[in-house]
């Protein structure tokens, strides 16, 4: 048990589905974030949602839309995707801190990830 | 942006040897962690260095954090079969992960 749980563990989906992957945490932290984990390519950071503010890579397609109801869940929403789109996806989550003008984080804690292929 | 550069990107190494793998930031950092991800598995935190020159160890695992608070490095000393993975570091408040090392090790 991780502490972060992430469903489903894999997902197939054609190019004009609409589906969404769901992360919760356990933790009791305040930020949660998607990571997306290509073959031989960094961890690419997608969003952030910490301290009441939501924070977005700007190279991400809008067919990626996250949804951050409370501390606690965190969704994907995924629709139109594309082949390139199969990747790993991570959720994690975070206690962030603010001092001033700067934030400090705790260790991520990852779930065990969503295997997508899209088809 | 801040970007983190992790090098060598693949490390194999004979069982029983050292290694060392680097960090580097184009920016000052406030902190720096680093995670394990093993084949299959997810990133799992290691350790976290917020100190200039913090050194910090864990078994056969040795973390330092420079001076400048600009780069850090991982340096394993004989190396088994459960070293097996990629090691990422992650820099400051929005964790800007480096490519990360993958370690294979041979028997």
């Amino acid at each position: 048990e991780t502490g972060v749980t992430q469903t489903p563990r894999h997902l197939v989906m054609g190019m004009t589905n609409k589906k969404s992957l769901k992360c919760e945490q356990h933790l009791g932290h305040n930020a949660m974030y998607w990571y997306k984990q290509s073959a031989k390519k960094p961890l690419e950071l997608m969003f952030v949602y910490s301290l009441e503010e939501r924070v977005e890579n700007n190279s991400v397609p809008s067919r990626f839309s996250p949804e951050c109801p409370n501390s606690s869940h965190l969704f994907l929403h995924l629709h139109t995707l594309q082949p390139e789109d199969s990747a790993l996806y991570l959720c994690a989550s975070s206690q962030v801190s603010s001092r001033g003008l700067e934030s400090y984080n705790s260790p991520l804690h990852f779930g065990n990830g969503t295997r997508l292929t899209v088809t | 942006g801040q970007q983190v550069m992790q090098i060598p990107q693949y490390q194999h190494v004979q069982e029983g040897e050292d290694f060392t793998t680097y960090c580097n930031s184009s920016t000052t950092l406030s902190n720096i962690q680093w995670y394990k991800q093993r084949p299959g598995g997810h990133p799992v935190f290691l350790i976290q260095l917020v100190k200039s020159g913090e050194v910090k160890k864990q078994k056969r695992l040795t973390f330092q954090f420079g001076e400048a608070k600009k780069n850090s490095s991982l340096h394993i000393t004989a190396t088994q079969t459960t070293d097996v993975g990629t090691y990422f570091c992650a820099g400051d408040y929005k964790l800007s992960f480096g490519a990360g090392t993958t370690v294979t090790v041979r028997a």
